[in-house]
């Protein structure tokens, strides 16, 4: 079973540039997360869809941040514009079920460095 | 929100030594995940725990839930290099959202 894709791997932007990372989640999973990484600390959940619909968003910052999940499969993260505090991995994981405490199957992330 | 402290935030051993990671929270907690990031790498599922005083094994690693289901640890017995790298214990609260926990980074030296 293929896992979470997701691209590019990696990404160098200055500020105020727009950037967007793709993620393919697993097939027939239904709920898809985009988390935001910084160095040294733990995930932290930016958005989360089932299957084309928003569930939370709470911590997206809506002003530059934007997602959507066409057709309840892939997904896009769009940043516009960046800042230096946008560094960071930005991981894309997927679970199978709406509902419950599934499992997270997470990409290996695309990792972005603002200049 | 829900927030999920644990300790320490790093631990250096010595391969062969054990080591221990504590998740605490100060609310009751429904469920509580674990999971393993390598360096440079992504966070991988490693067990979930539902039931108070739950205990679960897989080789060297023992998972455990509190009682009173606020707390969690996980201990690696006899420490490979392998072993290295950040576990993270994660909770699901409202809206099926997943919080994660600060992180351990276990450094293992021969």
């Amino acid at each position: 079973e293929a896992g979470v894709a997701q691209s590019p791997r990696y990404k160098i932007i200055e500020k105020r540039q727009s950037v967007a990372f793709w993620c393919n989640p697993i097939s027939g999973h239904a709920t898809l997360y985009w988390y935001q990484q910084i160095l040294g600390q733990g995930p932290k959940l930016l958005i989360q869809f089932q299957n084309n619909g928003v569930v939370d968003d709470s911590q997206l910052p809506k002003d530059r941040f934007s997602a959507e999940r066409l057709k309840g499969v892939d997904s896009t993260l769009k940043i516009q514009p960046a800042k230096l505090e946008d560094s960071a991995v930005y991981l894309c994981a997927s679970s199978p079920r709406t509902s419950g405490f599934d499992e997270q199957f997470f990409g290996p992330g695309t990792r972005l460095t603002v200049l | 929100g829900q927030q999920v402290m644990q300790i320490p935030q790093y631990q250096h051993v010595q391969e062969g030594e054990d080591f221990t990671t504590y998740c605490n929270s100060s609310t009751t907690l429904s469920n509580i995940q674990w999971y393993k990031q390598r360096p440079g790498g992504h966070p991988v599922f490693l067990i979930q725990l539902v039931k108070s005083g739950e205990v679960k094994k897989q080789k060297r690693l023992t998972f455990q839930f509190g009682e009173a289901k606020k707390n969690s640890s996980l201990h690696i017995t006899a420490t490979q290099t392998t072993d290295v790298g950040t576990y993270f214990c994660a909770v699901y609260g409202t809206a099926s959202k997943l919080t994660f926990g600060t992180g351990t980074r276990l450094q293992v030296t021969l």
